[in-house]
């Protein structure tokens, strides 16, 4: 079975710019979550989708917001944006984000903001 | 207080030690518990989870949990080099589909 896939692996933006990022999770998981990853701050929980909803939010401002399709695919954006946001931005599936349910995660997008 | 705790370390242990990575929690509603362990510059994988009080061992690896106390544990015997990574403690809390919450993490070092 395929992994968490996200694409790009890459990517570095100016300030002020926004950038969407992509996830296909492992196939036949319906729950993909977004985290921020940074050396200071650790992994940080952005949003979780399951069927097309946002089914929980970080704390994170309105700056960040995501969506899922039918086929479970997720993005992530990020409008007009900051320094601070440089870091690694990574993407977990589970099959329903159940109690026990496992979560695995893509490779990440590095994203650097100059 | 941050909900999950862990010391940053840096964790030194020779080789063939055993090393003991620890966490602790502040919500006590919490109800699953995992391990994840990241390479420096790959994505976290998962070792272990475990959601009832006391040990669970997988091969080298034993959990420990006491939700009383709110602490959970890593123990990974017979340590070898490639054990070198930072070990994420995650916490999920019970009552629907809650959110994982990560500690900052443990660099665990295994020195030759």
């Amino acid at each position: 079975k395929a992994g968490v896939t996200q694409t790009p692996r890459y990517l570095i933006k100016t300030r002020g710019q926004q950038v969407t990022l992509s996830c296909s999770p492992i196939s036949g998981h319906r729950s993909v979550s977004w985290y921020q990853q940074t050396p200071g701050q650790g992994l940080q929980f952005l949003f979780e989708y399951f069927s097309e909803t946002q089914r929980n939010k970080g704390n994170f401002p309105g700056r960040f917001s995501g969506r899922q399709f039918s086929n479970s695919r997720s993005e992530m954006n990020v409008s007009t944006l900051e320094l601070g946001d440089s870091a690694l931005y990574l993407c977990a599936s589970s099959w329903q984000g159940a109690l026990t349910d496992t979560q695995y995660f893509g490779p990440g997008t590095r994203l650097t903001v100059l | 207080q941050k909900e999950v705790e862990q010391n940053s370390g840096p964790l030194s242990v020779p080789e063939g030690a055993i090393a003991s990575l620890n966490c602790t929690y502040s919500d006590r509603v919490s109800q699953s518990f995992f391990w994840y362990r990241q390479y420096s510059g790959k994505s976290p994988e998962l070792i272990m989870s475990i959601y009832s009080n006391g040990d669970k061992e997988d091969g080298r690896f034993t959990a420990q949990l006491n939700k009383a106390s709110q602490y959970v544990s890593l123990l990974i015997r017979d340590s070898q080099p490639s054990d070198s990574a930072t070990y994420l403690c995650a916490v999920k809390r019970s009552g629907g589909y809650q959110k994982v919450t990560f500690g900052t993490g443990t660099k665990l070092q295994v020195i030759p």
